[in-house]
This record gives C-alpha cells, structure tokens and sequence, in this order.
C-alpha cells in the first residue's frame, strides 16, 4: 500500500524553526517528485514546495522562499521540511503529497495525513 | 501568476441531484487541470486528473471536462458520502489550487 506518513509539527514561538519529516512506504519513493501543501485553520489549500526525484531542483511559493527548505533522502525513504524564521502566517496542516506525471500533465496523489504547526508566544 | 476561481463557494444539495461546480482559470492552462475531495479532518483525495480522467477507484458518478480556461466537475447523482469540499488545481506553470467548493446536505 502507497502510504505518506508526516510527523514533526507542534507549537513553536514566532521566529522560531521547525522540521517536518515525511516517511514514503509501498512504492519507489526515489523516482518520485514529492510536494508539500498546506492549509491554514478552515482555509484553502496552498502550494508550498517541491522536489524533483534526486534532490537537484526544488521550488518554492514566494510566501516561503529564502525561509523554508525541501529537502528529502531517498536511501531513508523520506521528505522534509526545513522552517526556519515561523510566522503566525504560516501556521497551518502540512501535507506532504506524492508527484504523478504523465507525459506533460502532473497532479498530487496520495497525500499524508497531515501534520500541524501552530506558530504562537 | 494563475489564479484559480471556483465557484459557487458553497452550495446545497440533496441526495440524488446533479450537481456541477465550475473552475475558470485566469490564463490558458490547457487540460492541466485536477480535482480533488476533501471531507473534514482528512487529507484531500484524487477524483480527476488532467480535466476529465477519472482516477483508478473513484466512483462514475464523477466526471470532469473543460479546457482552456474553463472547467467543471460534475456529481450525476449526488450519494451521502459526497457531501464535502470540492478543489480544482492547476499544474501548468507551477501550483495552484481554488478557494473550494463546499458541498452541504439541503
């Protein structure tokens, strides 16, 4: 079974980093490009990054660029989230999802259960 | 950037009705277009990929056409586990997904 398991949110003080981390299991994690998205409480969903196969290129919303960090490491079957400099903004569920590219056209599936950061003093 | 306009935001419905959501893009996207469920307290799941095909395991009901800056995911007779927040996405140059369609019972 395809699964996408995030863990490392919580509560951090603004200014403050955090990282997320998110296991891959049931396919060949190292051929996939990986994203994460999040949502703020009752909101939409928001792009936040992503990461090509290797680790070699990697993109960020304008929200979160020069802040956060993709990163992943695919003899451990995982993605990250590097966030540094938190804002009250950016406190949200994180979902990591998994890249699905046919010729031209992509889209996110699956997705993780989400894990949630809470950026408050 | 593209923006992504849904609409309506919200609409009630009962169960057995037609139902059909709308995404209009702010540019050309082609057919990179996706749309995904979300119920509470749960991640969002696949419905339809790339404007119209459907994703392995999701029930006939759904379906999914349009192309260029148009689209619309319609529910042809509308089943009580549907009732939940709809979002269509963009992956023609980068991400971006609309504001969401809530799906409530009438």
């Amino acid at each position: 079974e395809v699964q996408l398991v995030e863990s490392g949110g919580g509560l951090v003080q603004p200014g403050g980093s955090l990282r997320l981390s998110c296991a891959a299991s049931g396919f060949t994690f190292s051929s996939y490009w990986m994203h994460w998205v999040r949502q703020a409480p009752g909101k939409g969903l928001v792009w936040v990054s992503r990461i090509n196969s290797d680790g070699s290129s990697t993109s960020y919303a304008d929200s979160v660029k020069g802040r956060f960090t993709i990163s992943r490491d695919n003899a451990k079957n995982t993605l990250y989230l590097q966030m540094n400099s938190l804002r009250a903004e950016d406190t949200a569920v994180y979902y990591c999802a998994r890249d699905h590219l046919v010729t031209t056209v992509n889209w996110f599936d699956p997705w993780g259960q989400g894990t949630l950061v809470t950026v408050s003093s | 950037d593209i923006q992504m306009t849904q609409s309506p935001s919200s609409l009630s419905a009962s169960v057995g009705d037609r139902v059909t959501i709308t995404c209009r893009a702010s540019q050309s996207i082609s057919s990179y277009l996706n749309w995904y469920q979300q119920k509470p307290g749960k991640a969002p799941k696949l419905l339809i990929y790339a404007a119209s095909s459907l994703q392995s395991g999701v029930p006939s009901r759904f379906s999914g056409s349009g192309s260029g800056t148009d689209f619309t995911l319609t529910i042809s007779s509308l089943q009580p586990e549907d009732f939940a927040t709809y979002y269509c996405q963009q992956s023609y140059s980068a991400y971006t997904f609309g504001q969401g369609t809530k799906l409530e019972i009438k």
